[in-house]
């Protein structure tokens, strides 16, 4: 059965500290990982991993895939209050299903 | 704002009661998917369009019945639903199915 893990379920952190998150997965046919963010509604997309070692940044966000262990992490440096949020990890299925499987999210919160 | 829109946001129904959700992406892309997400579970896939055409039904009761009238456009008309199908139902779409997906702020169904 396809699966992704991620951890912490849950991380408090202050203004100013860096955090990461994983995301570790198994399934059959893997093409992509993707992170999203999501405050109150819509998961918002970040970032899309296809290629092992390639640090992919936005701001103060990065990521990184490896393929060969099978998981990502997501750096956020310099928090601010507002990167408070479910952070989501999905992979992307290839082949003819095309399926986004995700997982349960970290809940980050960031205090003043 | 994401370029996908859902209406309603929120939504109370009876179990005998029949409605519909809708999607509009205004993004250009040719695939759309409907989404569940409940309380402390990942987000669920249940169905997939790829230009206009059913491309995954994932095992979803058919009292949650799709549409697709065009590339643009998804319905999820509702029928008989019971309380465990209260949740949030969130739409997305994407240029294609190996491209990322962008994200409707969803529908909070509450089913009495």
């Amino acid at each position: 059965e396809d699966k992704v893990v991620q951890s912490p379920l849950s991380l408090v952190v202050h203004e100013g500290d860096t955090v990461t998150l994983n995301c570790s997965y198994e399934v059959t046919n893997f093409r992509s990982l993707l992170w999203y963010k999501q405050e109150k509604k819509a998961p918002t997309f970040l970032f899309m991993l296809t290629s092992s070692g390639i640090e992919k940044k936005s701001g103060r966000l990065s990521s990184i895939l490896d393929k060969k262990e099978l998981f990502s992490i997501l750096n956020i440096t310099a928090t601010q209050t507002g990167d408070s949020a479910v952070y989501l990890c999905a992979v992307l299925l290839g082949g003819a299903t095309n399926k986004l499987i995700f997982g349960t999210g970290t809940l980050l919160a960031v205090q003043p | 704002e994401t370029g996908v829109t859902q209406t309603p946001r929120h939504l109370v129904m009876g179990m005998t009661n029949k409605k519909s959700l809708k999607c509009e992406q205004h993004l250009g892309h040719n695939a759309m998917y409907w989404y569940k997400q409940s309380a402390k579970k990942p987000l669920e896939l249940m169905f997939v369009y790829n230009f206009k055409e059913q491309t995954e039904n994932n095992s979803v009761p058919s009292r949650f019945s799709p549409e697709c009238p065009n590339s643009s456009h998804l319905f999820l008309h509702l029928h008989t639903l019971q309380p465990e199908d209260s949740a949030l139902y969130l739409c997305a779409s994407s240029q294609s199915l190996s491209y990322e997906q962008y994200f409707g702020p969803g529908t909070r169904l509450t089913v009495t």
